[in-house]
């Protein structure tokens, strides 16, 4: 399977807990970006990368939320201290065109 | 600030039937739209785009009509399978970042 894949599928963690998610893209895709899903809302965009630079950052990223993409491949995003609110499903997508994205199957978070 | 509006939560089609799926947007940069297909505890499955240059996209099944004056967009699928039940989320492109509407669940019943 090519598809971009995300590990792990669900994490729960209890509050103030720090998580970290990976996210595999397309292999020759150039851009990866991350959004976030909560229940009967649509995907929000969190950032994209273009190879390894972060190009853009969501008002929703606040300072707890870093991701990083060392090496123009994979990408990691991290969430600091976590909080109840950043229960969600954590969706990554990558793409070679500019607009039209791929997703992988998310990331579900459960903070207790 | 909702710049991207699907305004029926929900939508039930006989199998055979057309479904045909509503979205609104707001913001006239926009320069691409997206369809995506979504079953639970699964990503967004892109299904059909449109540019702002065009006012029509066909796909199989999947067609799109763009009305950049009303900016209005709407998903057609015809025939409706059993299979097409999901949840269908338009998206709209700016600068490569997707904003998405709230969803639409697609029920087709046999």
């Amino acid at each position: 399977d090519t598809g971009v894949s995300q590990d792990p599928r669900h994490k729960i963690t209890k509050r103030g807990q720090n998580v970290t998610f990976r996210c595999d893209p397309i292999s020759e895709h150039n851009r990866l970006y991350w959004y976030r899903q909560t229940l009967g809302q649509g995907p929000e965009f969190l950032t994209y990368f273009q190879n390894e630079a972060q190009l853009e950052k969501s008002r929703l990223l606040s300072d707890r939320f870093s991701a990083e993409r060392p090496k123009g491949s994979f990408s990691t995003l991290e969430i600091q201290r976590t909080e109840q609110g950043d229960s969600a499903m954590y969706l990554c997508a990558s793409s070679l065109e500019i607009n039209e994205q791929f997703f992988g199957p998310g990331t579900r978070l459960t903070v207790l | 600030d909702q710049q991207v509006k699907q305004n029926s939560p929900s939508l039930s089609v006989q199998e055979g039937r057309i479904s045909i799926l509503n979205c609104d947007y707001t913001n006239s940069m926009f320069d691409y739209f997206l369809w995506y297909k979504k079953y639970p505890a699964e990503g967004p499955t892109f299904l059909i785009s449109i540019s702002s240059i065009k006012d029509k996209n066909e796909d199989g099944r999947f067609t799109v009509f763009l009305n950049k004056s009303a900016k209005h967009l709407s998903l057609h699928i015809v025939p409706s399978q059993p299979g097409d039940s999901a949840v269908y989320f338009c998206a709209a492109s700016a600068s490569g970042k997707l904003i998405f509407g709230t969803g639409t669940r697609l029920q087709v019943f046999p």
